[in-house]
């Protein structure tokens, strides 16, 4: 069956480290993989967008990486900051149709002063 | 403008009622979704219309209907609510066409429904 395992629900950083988040997934040949945020009591927004064919996007202080080989995604935010403390959702799209998006299990984020 | 709206925010209702979730865009976008976000803040999607065409359709109870009467509307009615129907539904669209488009979506605020 198809799956987009996100690491551990929880993940706990100083802030100005770099923070690295995983989306592993199986069963999926996606054609894209999104990064979200998503703030309690809010709805996700969109933050990057990497292609199949892509190894690495950046902006700003995030960068994500995308390996089809290893069905993995990474996504670092240097110089962490308080308020980027969130959960995370990475989603995975053209699988079953282009308009298909699914999402993973989210980490949750938290950035110490 | 809010780009992507929904009403109601909460829905607290009583088990075997009927209730709807409306949505609307201001984004000219043509693909709009529902996704169904449950305590464990797992989100799931639960259908997708393309121009009022219904495109996605996964594994739902047929209590939940979908209508788009136009490509900046999708509401979601639900018959016979059930306990296990709590959770927070968004609504999200998509500048999304089909091929090889790819795009972003953009998520509602959310509606928390509580069924007691």
């Amino acid at each position: 069956s198809q799956k987009i395992e996100q690491n551990s629900e929880a993940l706990n950083i100083q802030e100005g480290k770099t923070a690295t988040l995983t989306c592993n997934y199986t069963n999926y040949s996606p054609a894209y993989l999104q990064w979200y945020r998503q703030d309690p009591g809010r709805g996700p927004v969109f933050l990057l967008l990497i292609r199949e064919n892509e190894k690495e996007k950046r902006k700003e202080r995030l960068k994500v990486t995308f390996d089809t080989t290893l069905k993995q995604s990474l996504f670092h935010i240097t110089a962490s900051q308080p308020a980027d403390s969130a959960t995370y959702l990475c989603a995975l799209g053209g699988s079953g149709g282009y308009q298909k998006v699914t999402f993973g299990t989210g980490t949750k984020l938290q950035v110490i002063p | 403008d809010t780009a992507v709206s929904q009403t109601p925010k909460y829905l607290v209702t009583q088990m075997g009622n009927d209730k709807s979730i409306k949505c609307e865009q201001n984004l000219g976008h043509d693909t709009m979704y529902w996704y169904k976000q449950d305590s464990k803040k797992f989100l799931k999607i639960m259908f997708s219309y393309n121009n009022k065409e219904l495109i996605i359709n996964e594994t739902v109870p047929n209590r939940f209907s979908p209508k788009s009467p136009d490509k900046a509307h999708l509401n979601l009615h639900i018959n016979s609510l059930e306990l296990g129907d709590s959770a927070v539904y968004f609504c999200a669209s998509s500048p999304l066409r089909g091929g090889a488009d790819t795009g972003e979506l953009f998520f509602g605020e959310g509606s928390r429904l509580t069924v007691l």
